[in-house]
């Protein structure tokens, strides 16, 4: 199956800064799914986006699905020390794991 | 918690050698994920079951193999060992395919230390 492509593979930001991470894909996605996992921790879901389009917010984060289905984002507002961790977005069925962005807060 | 779970969540084990480790589902999830993560690394999928069928398979070794069992626990068996093996391996579950029945739970991994 194909994988999707994530970008920046790792991010650094000073705490209060905003942080983003892009996922894309060569082909329409029916879906995509975002986890986030903690250090020492396993993925845990965060949220699917399906309509083309679509923004959805979780407090300081926003999810983004483009127009064309192909990619995404998560951006995080006023990154705080809690955000510490590797994002993963995932397409649907055979759509594999983007290679993750590993984020690190300085306090 | 989850819902899913995997034992055990250490093993220690020698070159060469052969390991079993299990996946429990979460109650009434019937697909099942194994994913392999090495230090610092992704997510490295190796193969997925549907109600006990084998649905999708990717970077799995051949001497690595799965099943699903009819009560929808999971087996992941790694044989000959190398020491490149030792990584985090991860089983998740959803409820099946098909949005948004694939959003996939994580169960804690197994830690696997090949000497």
């Amino acid at each position: 199956g194909q994988q999707v492509m994530q970008i920046p593979q790792y991010q650094h930001v000073q705490e209060g800064e905003d942080f983003t991470t892009y996922c894309n894909s060569s082909t329409t996605l029916s879906n995509i799914q975002w986890y986030k996992q903690r250090p020492g921790g396993h993925p845990v879901f965060l949220i699917q986006l399906v309509k083309s389009g679509e923004v959805k917010k979780q407090k300081r984060l926003t999810f983004q699905f483009g127009e064309a289905k192909k990619n995404s984002s998560l951006h995080i507002t006023a990154t705080q020390t809690t955000d510490v961790g590797t994002y993963f977005c995932a397409g649907p069925g055979d759509m594999r794991f983007g290679a993750g962005t590993r984020l690190t807060v300085k306090p | 918690d989850s819902g899913v779970t995997q034992t055990p969540k250490h093993l220690i084990t020698a070159t060469g050698q052969r390991v079993t480790l299990r996946c429990s589902p979460r109650s009434g999830d019937l697909s099942v994920y194994w994913y392999q993560q090495s230090l610092d690394q992704g997510l490295q999928f190796l193969i997925q079951y549907y109600n006990g069928e084998e649905r999708a398979k990717g970077n799995i070794l051949e001497r690595f193999s799965a099943q699903q069992f009819p009560d929808l626990h999971s087996e992941l068996n790694l044989s000959s060992l190398e020491l490149g093996d030792s990584a985090l391996y991860f089983c998740a579950s959803s409820v099946g395919p098909g949005a948004p029945r694939e959003t996939q739970y994580f169960g804690p991994g197994t830690r696997l230390l090949v000497l």
